[in-house]
Parts: structure tokens; sequence; C-alpha cells
């Protein structure tokens, strides 16, 4: 159980353009979600937490107007990264929080999105 | 002083060997622990979780904690190299903190 899914997988896009990414979670709901960012070689960086049914928190120094996320359902959130720049390149990985059963407070994550703009 | 921390490593340790990585935190509250293990391009897999004081046993990984000293590690018995890959200690005292890994590397 506890599985998460990302789509896509990876993608390639233009300067400008925008990217939407889906995360679901395929056998459990998640009423929280969080979508993390990490360059080569570099730790987990919390971008936001995504709670169904209402805004999602940024962190620091996230802007939300280029990164949108929606949790529309207690098994979907998607990010939306809006006009793409090369330094929006990155891998893109959501989680998803248990809250019942044995895996309680657990954080399941997809498998991740790479994101490539040229 | 961040939230999570950890040796960044590397920590590099021979097959068969026992490897010990330790993480400190923060937050008197923290009542969730876990460590994930993410290999090089994808993204982490949940190992173990801990909640109370002592040990916690799952194969060859053992999950100790001590919230007196704020002190959670993982020990590995007889590494493989399989095991090779970075280690994320992450605690949850209301939303989930990442250290920022240790690197392992197991030489055959």
């Amino acid at each position: 159980g506890a599985v998460v899914s990302q789509h896509p997988s990876w993608v390639i896009c233009k300067s400008g353009t925008s990217v939407k990414i889906e995360c679901r979670s395929l056998d459990f709901q998640a009423t929280t979600m969080f979508w993390y960012r990490q360059f080569p070689k570099q730790s987990l960086m919390l971008m936001a937490t995504s709670n169904e049914g209402s805004k999602a928190t940024y962190e620091q120094g996230v802007e939300k107007d280029k990164f949108l996320i929606n949790h529309a359902s207690l098994t979907l959130s998607t990010l939306t990264v809006t006009s793409a720049h090369p330094e929006d390149s990155s891998f893109y990985i959501c989680s998803a929080q248990s809250t019942s059963g044995s895996s309680y407070n657990e954080q399941f994550f997809g498998p991740g999105t790479r994101l490539t703009v040229l | 002083q961040k939230e999570v921390e950890q040796n960044s490593g590397p920590l590099s340790v021979p097959e068969g060997a026992i490897a010990s990585l330790n993480c400190t935190y923060s937050d008197r509250g923290s009542q969730s622990f876990f460590w994930y293990r993410q290999y090089s391009g994808k993204s982490p897999e949940l190992i173990m979780s801990i909640y109370s004081n002592g040990d916690k046993e799952d194969g060859r990984f053992t999950a100790q904690l001590n919230k007196a000293s704020q002190y959670v590690s993982l020990l590995i018995r007889d590494s493989q190299p399989s095991d090779s890959a970075t280690y994320l200690c992450a605690v949850n005292p209301n939303d989930m903190r990442f250290g920022a890994g240790t690197r392992l590397t197991v030489k055959p």
C-alpha cells in the first residue's frame, strides 16, 4: 500500500511555457501533500504544503504566483510551473501524508518529475 | 541552528560492516522520526519510522531514538553495496523537516 504516482516522469519544455505536474495517492487519502524540489547533489527543498480544499502554504522564497498548487481532491494535487525558465530545471518530487492506520503521519514520495527548460 | 542536522558524509564502510548514521534535531516537541533512503536520481523511500525511545529493528536496519538527547540514529548491519545511497533523517513536530542527508558508500 501507500503508493504515490507522479505524472509526467520527465518533461522538456521551451522557456516561457507552463508545465503541470500531477501527484496522486493511489491507495489512500491524503489531506496533506507536499511539493519538493531537488537540484543535483543537493538536499530536498520543501516548496509548499498543499491541503485539500484550501490554499497551499509556501515556504519562504518560493513564488506562489510562479508555482501554482491546486489540491482539489483527497487523492490529487497539481503543481504548475508558470512561465518556466532554465533556472527552474530541477527534480520535482511530491509526497503524500498518511493520516490513518499503521502508516499514520508517514510521508510517501512519488517517483519525481524531472523538468528541463530549454 | 538547523532544525534537523546530519553529517553530510560521505561515509564509507566495507561490505559486511555496520554503517552508523546519526541525526540530531532541535524541536523538543517532535513526536515522529523517520529514515528515508534515496538513490541517485530517484525519490526517497521510507525505511524506518520510530516514535518512542529505544531501538526498533527491521531486518538489517535498527533505528535508535533518544528524545532526551534529541538524537536519532540508523544502524545498517551487514552492509551491502546496494545500500550505497543518501540517507535522509526526517522529524515531524507539526510538519516534516528533513536533514540534508548522509551519503553512504559500501565498498565491495
